[in-house]
This record gives C-alpha cells, structure tokens and sequence, in this order.
C-alpha cells in the first residue's frame, strides 16, 4: 500500500514562500496523478493542485497565481510551494495520490498531515 | 467553481440508526462524486467514489446512489466507529470542490 509523508516547516513568516515536500513508499510515483489539498483548521477541505510524474500539473484558479507544484520521480517525492503567504493560507496541507486513467479523482492514500501556520 | 452542498450539517443518531447524507451539485458532475470520512486529527480516508462504489476494505454498510445534481450516502446501521465528519467532493472538473461537511455525532 503506497504510504505518503510531508514534511517541511510548520512555520511561515507573511509574505514568505511555503514549501512542502511529499515523500511517496510503497509504490511508485509513475503509477498515479499526485494531489495536495488544504484544510484551515474546523474549514473544508480544499483541493490546491495535481501533478503526473511527467511534469503536467492542474491547479486551482484561486491559487494558481502563487502555486507551483513540481515532482521528482529519482527521488520518488513531490513538492508544494505557495508563495505570498498570509495568515489566511495557516491549514494543514495533506498530499495525497488520486490515482489515474478510469479512478483518476478519487483521492485514495492520503499523508497524514502537516499544520502550517503564517505567523510573524 | 462547481458548488457542493451538502446536508445536513450535523446529524445526531444512534448506535444501530440508518442515516442518510445529502449532497447537491450546483452543475453537472455526472457520476463523478466520492465520499470522504474524517475523525478529528486524522487525514480523510475514501469510502466512495464513482457516486456508488465501494472503496476496498470499507463495510457494506456503507452505500452510495443518487444522480444529478443530488446525491446521497447511507449507512445502513450506525457503529461507534461511524461517528466522523462526512465530505463530499466532486471531480468532474476543475477545480475539484469538495461539500462543507457533515458531523455526525451520538445522540
């Protein structure tokens, strides 16, 4: 069963980058579409973007402007960077794998979270 | 952005009751709808996807149906494990939009 960790600071001053990195065990990282997805603490959940092994990526328009997801296969990882921070991006950011071809969308391995918090 | 609705908000039952979950699409998403449970502190783990299919190793208690733009998840005979916070999302398009949740808590 594909296991997935973030990992990165759990601290980000306003107007700094945010940066995440997702290490995926257990499968490889060609096998689906990669997901990262928000959740501000006692709010819903929101779907932040999607990469493919080979590059391609989807992102959410309210975010687009300041996200960049970027993956690397050799080290079986993939990463989040939001830049412009401001207290209203504090969430725990989960990265997930969405599987691909007929079951692509369904979220199925999910990390188990990392609670970033914009604070100066 | 297509809007998920969900409903009730909060939903207080009993160890054995059946409940019933809502959630409306404000656009079509054909049957491109997954369920989602989450207990406090943890990631949300898959129940459903595909409107009606059962993700592997979830009860059969759980069920899904429904077709646009509502949608529903039933769980036929509540355990203690059950009690949880319910998402709906939609994957039909872009951007993926999830509902506002359901908590289900013991009466």
């Amino acid at each position: 069963q594909v296991q997935l960790q973030e990992s990165g600071p759990g601290l980000v001053k306003p107007s700094e980058t945010l940066s995440l990195t997702c290490g995926v065990s257990g499968g490889s990282i060609s096998s689906s579409y990669w997901s990262w997805i928000r959740q501000p603490p006692g709010k819903e959940l929101e779907w932040i973007g999607n990469i493919y092994y080979t590059g391609s990526t989807d992102y959410n328009p309210s975010l687009k402007s300041r996200v960049t997801l970027s993956i690397d296969p050799s080290k079986n990882q993939f990463s989040l960077k939001l830049t412009s921070v401001t207290a209203a991006d504090t969430a725990v950011y989960y990265c997930a794998s969405c599987g691909s071809g007929y079951t692509y969308g369904r979220i199925h391995f999910w990390g188990q979270g990392v609670l970033v918090t914009v604070s100066s | 952005d297509i809007q998920m609705t969900q409903s009730p908000s909060i939903l207080s039952a009993s160890i054995g009751d059946a409940v019933n979950i809502t959630c409306r699409a404000s656009e079509s998403i054909s049957s491109w709808l997954a369920w989602y449970q989450q207990k406090p502190g943890k990631a949300p783990k898959l129940l459903m996807y595909k409107t009606s299919t059962l993700e592997n190793g979830i009860p059969s208690r759980f069920s899904g149906g429904g077709s646009g733009p509502d949608f529903s998840l039933t769980i036929s005979s509540l355990q203690p494990d059950d009690f949880a916070t319910y998402y709906c999302q939609q994957y039909n398009s872009f951007p993926w939009t999830f509902g506002q949740g359901t908590r289900l808590d013991f009466k």
